[in-house]
């Protein structure tokens, strides 16, 4: 596609439900990364993958936190037991090379927690 | 742990006045840094990336530097207008070997007619 697609826009979750969020990054983009961005702060790092392989996933919070893109293309990131302090957006961004360059952000997903 | 800071976290200007905002790092051991925007419940728009063999980069009215060495960048924005009105971010690239971003906290920015 033309850029980075996120679904849903926006998930409202009562505590302890499960959610998963979709990326769909430009077409045959290499690289993917996801972020969380916490109301008034910058974007924080959460994973990265490279094709289908997750090199890195220092940023997850916690256990209850995990991501996936079997086939190298579309990504998801699930969220077990939501707690409030969960709530955030959840920006996912692609880019076409592994190394050093500028990536494209998608719209993000804002999960809000009750 | 490399750190981003960006002052002033807001900023309210008329229309027409140059502006400057500004970002600092502790590690200069950095690939490159990016501005982006960011509009309201919108993701990020890439305004400029500078490569850290290079001084600055242009994009029309946006102009933004880099001195690596003492770890500084600054986007300055010229005769702004009502619809540069937005959160601008500042992001490097270091100390991975596939461009992880660290952001700093954003600089609300204001322009009222």
């Amino acid at each position: 596609g033309a850029g980075v697609s996120q679904s849903p826009r926006y998930k409202v979750a009562k505590r302890g439900q499960d959610v998963a969020l979709r990326c769909d990054p430009i077409s045959g983009h290499v690289s993917l990364f996801w972020y969380q961005q916490a109301l008034g702060q910058g974007p924080e790092f959460l994973t990265y993958f490279q094709n289908e392989a997750q090199l890195d996933k220092s940023g997850l919070p916690s256990d209850r936190f995990f991501a996936e893109r079997p086939e190298g293309s579309v990504s998801t990131l699930k969220i077990q037991r939501t707690q409030q302090e969960d709530s955030a957006v959840y920006l996912c961004a692609s880019s076409s090379r592994t190394l050093h360059y500028g990536y494209t952000f998608g719209s993000g997903t804002r999960l809000t927690v009750v | 742990k490399q750190e981003v800071t960006q002052i002033p976290a807001a900023l309210s200007v008329p229309e027409g006045e140059n502006l400057v905002l500004n970002c600092s790092f502790t590690d200069s051991a950095i690939y490159n840094l990016q501005w982006f925007r960011q509009d309201p419940g919108k993701g990020l728009t890439s305004l400029l990336l500078i490569q850290s063999s290079q001084r600055e980069q242009t994009s029309g009215r946006l102009n933004a530097s880099l001195d690596k060495s003492s770890g500084r960048s600054t986007l300055y924005i010229a005769a702004s207008q009502p619809g540069d009105s937005a959160t601008y971010l500042c992001a490097v690239d270091g100390g991975t070997s596939y461009g992880k971003l660290t952001f700093g906290q954003g600089t609300i920015l204001t322009v009222h007619p």
